[in-house]
């Protein structure tokens, strides 16, 4: 299996661009996390999802921030308009049957907003 | 609410010298608990876990036991090498129905 994949690996881009990180889960897990990692806040979830359904967007920062999976193979979280605080490396994780399985976290996308 | 307070790091180590990273929680119920290895440029992955009290788990060396009686899930490891130069976080999965992770600690192995 490739493991969860996230797309892109850096994304540099100016303050007030709409931005769109890409997730593809394990195949078969029916769970979706997005998490954000910063030094300040260390790791925070984001949203989940349970079968391509939002369970819990609590953690989404502000209405600037939307996550969207269209279909078990395929997430996305956008940023519109994106700010400098928004500077973070952003992880997408997946597991099998429940939210207490084992998560397993893609490689991450860098985000530097200037 | 569930809250995991780990060590401050960073923690430096020698080659074949022994870990411990603290770990304590809060939670009402029954959770369970895990510690999670973040690598260089990578995402975490699972490191070990334990889902009920005096259970130990156990992964390349490492260990750490579910201690209800402390809420304790300290992480040991007897003889530490440079590859084992990482973040480590302990994290619980109770009541608030998502995980809920520490701060983290980075440690790092000298030869």
């Amino acid at each position: 299996d490739a493991g969860v994949i996230q797309s892109p690996r850096h994304e540099v881009t100016e303050m007030g661009q709409e931005v769109t990180l890409r997730c593809k889960p394990i195949s078969g897990h029916d769970y979706l996390f997005w998490y954000r990692q910063t030094m300040m806040r260390g790791l925070e979830l984001l949203i989940y999802f349970n079968n391509n359904v939002p369970i819990d967007d609590s953690g989404m920062p502000e209405d600037r921030f939307s996550a969207k999976m269209p279909n078990a193979s395929f997430s996305t979280l956008k940023i519109q308009p994106s700010e400098p605080r928004d500077s973070a490396v952003y992880f997408c994780a997946s597991s099998l049957f429940s939210i207490t399985d084992t998560q397993y976290f893609g490689p991450g996308t860098r985000l530097t907003v200037l | 609410g569930d809250s995991v307070t780990q060590m401050e790091g960073p923690v430096t180590l020698s080659e074949e010298a022994f870990l411990t990273i603290n770990c304590t929680y809060t939670a009402t119920g029954y959770p369970s608990l895990f510690w999670y290895v973040q690598y260089p440029g990578e995402g975490l992955q699972l490191l070990l876990k334990a889902t009920k009290a005096d259970d130990k788990g156990s992964n390349k060396g490492f260990e750490a036991t579910y201690r209800k009686e402390t809420t304790s899930f300290h992480l040991e490891k007897g003889s530490v090498q440079v590859s084992d130069s990482a973040v480590y976080f302990c994290a619980l999965s109770g009541t608030a129905s998502k995980l809920t992770f520490g701060t983290g600690t980075r440690l790092q192995v000298t030869l």
